[in-house]
């Protein structure tokens, strides 16, 4: 298996847009993880998903964010519209008896 | 609710010195305790985990942890550093193996030549 798998790496855009951050998770795995990483706030989890079902989103920021698992091989993170304030790396993790992480998503919003 | 402190956000040390980073955490529950390392501009790596039984744990390059229930401890430790060990380390906890894990703030181990 390739790991979990996140695109892009690296995302520019400027404030106001609309941007989606894709996963893709290890096949088998029933637990999928949205996480963000910051200088001030560290690791922060945003919500995660059981069997494509959210369990818990309370970590999510604000209604600019939302998150969807249509399939069991895939999941996005949405933020609309972006604020500069969003800009941080993005992990993907997903799990069945631990949990592996994805490389990230670079995200800078100017 | 979980939570983990990392009082070290720093630790400098000499190439093949020895090197402890310390984890407290606190939960009302039993737990499970990771540590996961991070390389420059990589995601997270699982070094290793305590699961049950014994409370040394060995993982990968070299690093262990001990798991001290009285004094609700995590500590990992290395015997003799590489330059390569240098990375940010990560101390957590999850209320099961596979759930979700909530991370220390970090401890960046900076080895120097």
């Amino acid at each position: 298996d390739a790991g979990v798998i996140q695109s892009p790496r690296h995302e520019v855009t400027e404030m106001g847009q609309e941007v989606t951050l894709r996963c893709k998770p290890i096949s088998g795995h029933d637990y999928l993880f949205w996480y963000r990483q910051t200088m001030m706030r560290g690791l922060e989890l945003l919500i995660y998903f059981n069997n494509n079902v959210p369990i818990d989103d309370s970590g999510m920021p604000e209604d600019r964010f939302s998150a969807k698992m249509p399939n069991a091989s895939f999941s996005t993170l949405k933020i609309q519209p972006s604020e500069p304030r969003d800009s941080a790396v993005y992990f993907c993790a997903s799990s069945s008896t631990e949990a592996f992480f994805g490389q990230g998503t670079r995200l800078t919003v100017v | 609710a979980q939570s983990v402190t990392q009082l070290d956000s720093q630790v400098p040390v000499f190439e093949e010195a020895p090197v402890e980073l310390r984890c407290n955490y606190s939960s009302s529950v039993s737990v499970y305790l990771f540590w996961y390392v991070q390389y420059p501009n990589q995601g997270l790596q699982l070094l290793l985990k305590y699961l049950s039984g014994s409370t040394l744990v060995k993982g990968i390059n070299g690093f262990e942890a001990e798991f001290n229930k009285s004094q609700t401890s995590f500590h990992l430790r290395k015997p003799s550093v590489h330059i390569s060990d240098t990375a940010e380390y990560f101390c957590a906890v999850s209320v099961t193996s596979y759930d979700k894990v909530i991370f220390g703030p970090g401890t960046s181990l900076s080895v120097i030549p």
